[in-house]
């Protein structure tokens, strides 16, 4: 039973350009919602989070959006850099305990120069 | 501040050993959790630790146990083990329980032969 699902398992943009990332949840328990970037032979790296309690938050050329009736949030990157080729995780979380996560399987984001 | 550490960083086990994985959480950090990120997938909540007790478990065996330690590192042990054990597993801390954000380390990669 995948609760957090993101259906695309790869994403090309280019640099410059705008890139969005999708994710659908299940669970209407989920009441906090965090965006991770992953490196290969790092661990995770939070990105961006947002409360159920809003619809939008922005952090420098990260935005995150949240549409509570669709159980849908995305993310935003503008202007996409090279640098942000990565794997982005959302993640959801019941009670605002972030150490108890739920994953998405991932978006591979490659940004071509 | 010292960072999440986690060792050792690649293992290779023969299915039916033992496995110890350890995770040495940031400064000032009381809570640790414990995931499985499977290739391909996103990481899968095991387990979480605070204050030396186990705070929530995932849906995953016995087999799979943990302890922390009043210094607040923390071990993952895994019994028996499996082919379909071979993952990556990180570690995360975090203060409190889960309500501030979660600091992953760069993960013990375990192969079963």
């Amino acid at each position: 039973d995948q609760q957090v699902k993101q259906n695309s398992p790869s994403l090309s943009v280019q640099e410059g350009r705008i890139s969005i990332l999708n994710c659908d949840y299940t669970n209407s328990m989920f009441d906090y919602f965090l965006w991770y970037k992953k490196y290969p032979a790092e661990g995770p790296t939070f990105l961006i989070s947002i409360s159920s309690i809003k619809d939008k938050n922005e952090d420098g050329r990260f935005t995150v959006f949240l549409n509570k009736s669709a159980k849908h949030l995305s993310l935003h990157i503008v202007p996409s850099q090279p640098g942000d080729s990565a794997v982005y995780f959302c993640a959801a979380t019941i009670s605002g305990n972030t150490g108890k996560l739920i994953f998405g399987q991932g978006t591979t984001l490659q940004v071509k120069p | 501040e010292t960072g999440v550490t986690q060792s050792p960083t690649h293992l290779i086990k023969t299915r039916g050993q033992q496995v110890t994985l350890r995770c040495s959480s940031q400064s000032g950090h009381n809570t640790v959790s414990w995931y499985q990120q499977a290739l391909g997938q996103g990481p899968q909540f095991i387990f979480q630790y605070y204050r030396e007790e186990e705070n929530g478990r995932g849906n995953f065996p016995p087999r799979f146990s943990g302890l922390q330690f009043p210094n607040y590192s923390s071990e993952l042990n895994v019994n028996a083990l499996e082919l379909d054990d071979s993952a990556l597993y990180l570690c995360a801390s975090s203060f409190g329980r889960g309500d501030t954000e979660a600091f992953f380390g760069q993960g013990t990669r375990l192969t079963v032969v």
